[in-house]
């Protein structure tokens, strides 16, 4: 059973780069979305969707970009990268249409980002 | 705004003790629950859920959660803790808000 699978799992990269962390689903889940942990915040709310073709910013969307074109892929991409945005990002999908988080999230393992 | 609390940033308790974990949440109506729990080095595994109904809740791993309308808590607990259980434990809440989480360091 494959999950929630992220890629890379590790990243450095120089201000100004961009990059493209991928997410991919096995489970035909509607919700997806990317969660950014920093120490003692917990996780933030970058992006997230409720479909194919449709996206929403989260809580701590500026920098960032995502689309979604199939119900499997939710890529996150950074166009600019700044060293703020040094942290561990993670994918998570659910079951259902809507963000009111009523099922359970599966989260992918995690990728760690360094911005020098 | 919708929110959740964890007060406490880190906890230590030796190994066969009692753990509680404290969750308050901000908002007036029935709100969905969640606790989560992120292993080192791992991803984050759902505990147990809070939908409406019983508000005592059992889950995995021995853990359970009690729902208290009138504290606006939702506190984490296990009787006996394992070494297994250090790890970080997140309350979490629609619109999937996380707690900034409590750290478990299980003594021997």
């Amino acid at each position: 059973n494959a999950g929630v699978t992220q890629t890379p799992k590790f990243q450095v990269l120089k201000t100004g780069q961009s990059m493209t962390l991928q997410c991919a689903q096995d489970m035909n889940h509607e919700y997806m979305s990317w969660y950014r942990q920093d120490p003692g915040m917990g996780l933030r709310l970058i992006h997230y969707s409720v479909g194919a073709g449709i996206t929403d910013q989260g809580e701590v969307p500026n920098g960032y970009n995502v689309s979604r074109s199939t119900t499997e892929d939710f890529p996150l991409r950074l166009l600019s990268a700044a060293p703020s945005q040094t942290s561990v990002y993670f994918c998570a999908s659910s079951s259902g249409r809507t963000a009111l988080g009523t099922g359970e999230l599966f989260f992918g393992e995690g990728s760690r980002l360094t911005v020098l | 705004a919708q929110s959740v609390t964890q007060p406490d940033i880190h906890i230590t308790v030796s190994e066969g003790a009692s753990l509680e974990l404290r969750c308050n949440y901000s908002y007036g109506a029935t709100p969905y629950l969640f606790w989560y729990v992120q292993s080192p080095g791992q991803g984050l595994q759902l505990l147990l859920k809070y939908f409406s109904g019983d508000t005592l809740v059992q889950g995995i791993k021995g853990f359970e959660a009690e729902f208290k309308r009138s504290q606006s808590s939702f506190n984490l607990r296990k009787p006996s803790v394992h070494w297994s259980d250090a790890a970080e434990y997140f309350c979490v809440r629609p619109k999937l808000s996380f707690g900034a989480g409590t750290t478990v360091t299980v003594r021997a």
